[in-house]
């Protein structure tokens, strides 16, 4: 089983509405960060979470962490075409040294 | 521009062959990684690098080798040993300690047939 789990797999959501992504850890979360990445290139650092209840935003995406449920969630307001694309959580859940683990993603597409 | 380079987009070999992925950076990161992406599977490590002459196994590094002989490189290695080699691979760069804040080359799909 992963250990980072994303919902939904997939997403299609119409220019203008507001999507939620979710990422939950089945260990305990030391640092949650999120990644857009366009199909068929690489990932792109969005932001990182460290505490729990805190919130950040990148421009209109807005991601929040739930220490206690180990969960992170990502929206996004008034989607754009511009948001389409595949969103990975990644995060620390120890191990030993320190590296990313990464969730399955999401696919969002925006219709216009 | 700063960034990291991979070569080349797209890779077809037959089975049994070893092939070199190349991977370069000029952003001066210290810690260089290896991942493979595969459909509904997210992200694997295959091998990391913290500094030169140094790298480190990762979660999937059967059939895999690599080299980081310059601060700027981290060649992978896929060797007739790994025994599902068709994916996409992504080389990745982060400035020591902060190694969650990786730059993504623009990955390389092999197809092993």
């Amino acid at each position: 089983s992963q250990e980072l789990e994303q919902s939904p797999q997939s997403l299609i959501v119409q220019e203008g509405k507001n999507l939620t992504i979710n990422c939950t850890s089945s260990k305990t979360l030391y640092g949650l960060y999120w990644y857009k990445q366009k199909y068929g290139e690489g990932l792109i650092f969005l932001m990182m979470l460290q505490k729990g209840g805190e919130e950040k935003s990148h421009e209109k995406i807005t991601a929040k962490l739930d220490e206690k449920k180990q969960q992170s969630s990502l929206h996004i307001t008034a989607s754009q075409p511009s948001h389409a694309g595949i969103y990975l959580c990644g995060a620390d859940v120890g191990g030993g040294y320190q590296k990313v683990t990464f969730g399955t993603g999401t696919k969002l597409q925006v219709i216009p | 521009d700063g960034g990291i380079t991979q070569s080349p987009k797209y890779l077809f070999r037959k089975e049994g062959q070893n092939v070199t992925l190349s991977c370069e950076q000029n952003l001066n990161h210290d810690a260089m990684y290896w991942y493979r992406q595969d459909p509904g599977q997210g992200l694997r490590l295959i091998y990391y690098s913290q500094i030169v002459n140094d790298f480190q196994k990762g979660d999937i590094a059967e059939g895999y080798s690599v080299s980081r002989e310059k601060k700027e490189s981290f060649p992978l290695t896929v060797t007739s040993a790994q025994k599902n080699p068709t994916a996409f691979y992504l080389c990745a760069s982060s400035p020591a300690p902060i190694y969650y804040e990786q730059y993504f080359g623009p990955g390389t799909r092999l197809t092993v047939t």
